[in-house]
Order: C-alpha cells, then structure tokens, then sequence
C-alpha cells in the first residue's frame, strides 16, 4: 500500500531559488493538507484542500502556493525560499465528513534545508 | 485563537511506571486525535476521540476525551522502553484546519 507519497525525501536549496515538493495519495483522500515541523513547535498547518480545484490557507501560508487539479496530489511550491523555511515538511491526507474512521494520514516528510 | 496545549513537554519515566499526558484546548472541537513519532519518522494514529466521555486503548495505551472541560488524556500503563517517542494531540475545530500540540517527548527509562 503506498498511501501518501511526497518526494524528494531531502533538498538543500540556496536563498530565492524556488522548488516543488509532491505529494501524491492513492486512497481518494478528498482532504489534503502540508504542515511544516520545526523544533519545539509541532506541527503548522500552511495550506488545505478539501477537494481538486479547492484550497485554503493554514496558520502559516505565506511564501507557500498549492494548487489540486486532482484529488491524488498536491504539490506545494516554495516561490522564493528563504532560510527561514527550513524545516520538515510533511503532506497529510484523509476522508471527510463525520465518519469514526477519519485517521489522518501522513507522508513520510520531506527534508528542506535553505542555505 | 485556537491553541492546543500539552503537558508535560518532556517526560523521562521508569519502565513499569504509570503517567499522564495531557491535551488542553481552547474551543469546541469535532474530534480529537493522538499520534506517535519515533525521531526522523513521520507521524503515526494511535487514536481518534469523537466525542465526550470517548475512551479507546491499544494495548499500554488508554487516551479519553472530555468536551466539556477541553481536555483530552493519554495515559501510559507500565511503560516500556519501546514506547519512547514524541506524543502530539491534535483538534479538528470544524474547519479542517487541524491544529497540533507541541508534543510530549516521552523517555522511557530501562
């Protein structure tokens, strides 16, 4: 079972360089989502998407942009990075609505250093 | 603002020992979720609380979740070693926009 997907594992980007990670679920996942993981800080939600052509923003969108064409990925683009977006970066997927199975699902994150 | 507070942070424990880790939160919430992750991994489900008064186990671990007072347990029975990992609750507060605890790093000590 391949569940979620991101590539690649780990990037060493230099400051205003701009790049794509993936992320791809087979489950038909309609809600997809990317968080970012620094230290002491848990997880932050940057960006949503509850279905293909919809997205919204989390807690820390800025310098992130997303897009869904489809409901199996969900890519998320770092325009200019700064070393400030260094950090792990993980793409989750789950079912909506109200059902007692609504786990969410967790890529195996995504590396990122700025330098 | 919606925040979701943990404690303790870090917990260093003796196998054998019980403990609690604790999941405040500020507003309604839909559900309730706990996850584990060993360093360098990705996050893993251990439990999803629907509602008040929801307890679930999975072996030494018991979580419950109480609406009313926005708060959520996940209690440790006779620890051992294999469950040292960081701990992170999370809220669903209706609008997907999940958010997570800071997590509890759990050291279970031989």
């Amino acid at each position: 079972n391949a569940g979620v997907t991101q590539t690649p594992k780990f990037q060493v980007l230099k400051t205003g360089q701009s790049m794509t990670l993936q992320c791809a679920q087979d489950m038909n996942h309609e809600y997809m989502s990317w968080y970012r993981q620094d230290p002491g800080m848990g997880l932050r939600l940057i960006h949503y998407s509850v279905g293909a052509g919809i997205t919204d923003q989390g807690e820390v969108p800025n310098g992130y942009n997303v897009s869904r064409s489809t409901t199996e990925d969900f890519p998320l683009r770092l325009l200019s990075a700064a070393p400030s977006q260094t950090s792990v970066y993980f793409c989750a997927s789950s079912y909506l609505g109200q059902g007692a199975g609504n786990t969410i699902y967790f890529g195996e994150g995504s590396w990122l250093t700025v330098v | 603002e919606l925040k979701v507070e943990q404690n303790p942070l870090f917990l260093s424990m003796q196998e054998g020992k019980n403990y609690t880790i604790y999941c405040n939160y500020s507003t309604t919430s839909d559900r309730l979720y706990w996850y584990r992750q060993d360093p360098g991994k990705s996050l893993e489900s251990l439990f999803v609380l629907l509602s008040n008064g929801a307890v679930k186990q999975e072996g030494r671990l018991m979580a419950s979740l109480d609406t009313k007072a926005r708060l959520s347990t996940l209690h440790i029975t006779a620890a051992v070693h294999d469950l040292s990992a960081t701990y992170f609750c999370a809220v669903d507060p209706g609008t997907y926009k999940y958010i997570f605890g800071t997590g509890t790093r759990l050291k279970v000590l031989a």
